[in-house]
């Protein structure tokens, strides 16, 4: 298994662009991640899906940020519009609700808001 | 209070040292713990499960001390590759998700 797969591994924009991030969870796990990690605020769970469903959002820190999971493999994260403080980088992760929920990371998406 | 809490250090060690991180969490009716690994600009990793009996992999050892709410992490013998960030992680009773610690960072020096 390639594990999970995120895109992309950098972007830099600048303040106002719309951003998207893209993963790709471990076949058969039905679990899905976001987190976000920063200096400051270290990994903060942004939200988390079960079955391609949303089951707790309350950690997106605002309007600005939208996530969706269309199907069992494939799911964005986007953030529209960017702002600076949104530079941070962005990890994927999935289980597969064996129990004890364990996650595998992605590789994460190194975001920088100019 | 944050949910999960450590002592972010940093630890800086010589080689062969035993180190010792401990962890509090908050909510005492939480299911599962576990320490994560992450080296520097990777992603975290799991490094082991937390069980209420205490468990051992090479030179680690977890515990977990419910009456006190913690969970500790030995290392023994240290390498220079243990050089990381360690990351407690709590699970929530009834839900899927897991709380980090912000990480206790360990630098090994030969």
């Amino acid at each position: 298994d390639a594990g999970v797969i995120q895109s992309p591994r950098h972007e830099v924009t600048e303040m106002g662009q719309e951003v998207t991030l893209r993963c790709k969870p471990i076949s058969g796990h039905n679990s899905l991640f976001w987190y976000r990690q920063t200096m400051m605020r270290g990994l903060e769970l942004l939200i988390y899906f079960n079955n391609n469903v949303p089951i707790d959002d309350s950690g997106m820190p605002e309007d600005r940020f939208s996530a969706k999971m269309p199907n069992a493999s494939f799911s964005t994260l986007k953030i529209q519009p960017s702002e600076p403080r949104d530079s941070a980088v962005y990890f994927c992760a999935s289980s597969d609700n064996s129990g004890a929920n364990v996650l595998t990371f992605g590789a994460g998406s190194r975001l920088t808001v100019l | 209070r944050k949910e999960v809490e450590q002592d972010p250090g940093p630890f800086n060690v010589p080689e062969g040292a035993t180190v010792a991180f401990n962890c509090t969490y908050s909510n005492s009716a939480s299911q599962s713990f576990f320490w994560y690994r992450q080296d520097c600009r990777k992603e975290p990793k799991l490094l082991m499960s937390v069980y209420s009996s205490g468990n051992e992999d090479g030179r680690f050892t977890a515990q977990l001390n419910r009456a006190s709410q913690y969970i500790s992490l030995l290392i023994r013998d240290s390498k220079l590759s243990d050089s990381a960030t360690y990351l407690c992680v709590v699970n929530h009773p009834n839900a899927g998700k897991s709380t980090f610690g912000d990480g206790t960072t360990l630098t090994v020096k030969p």
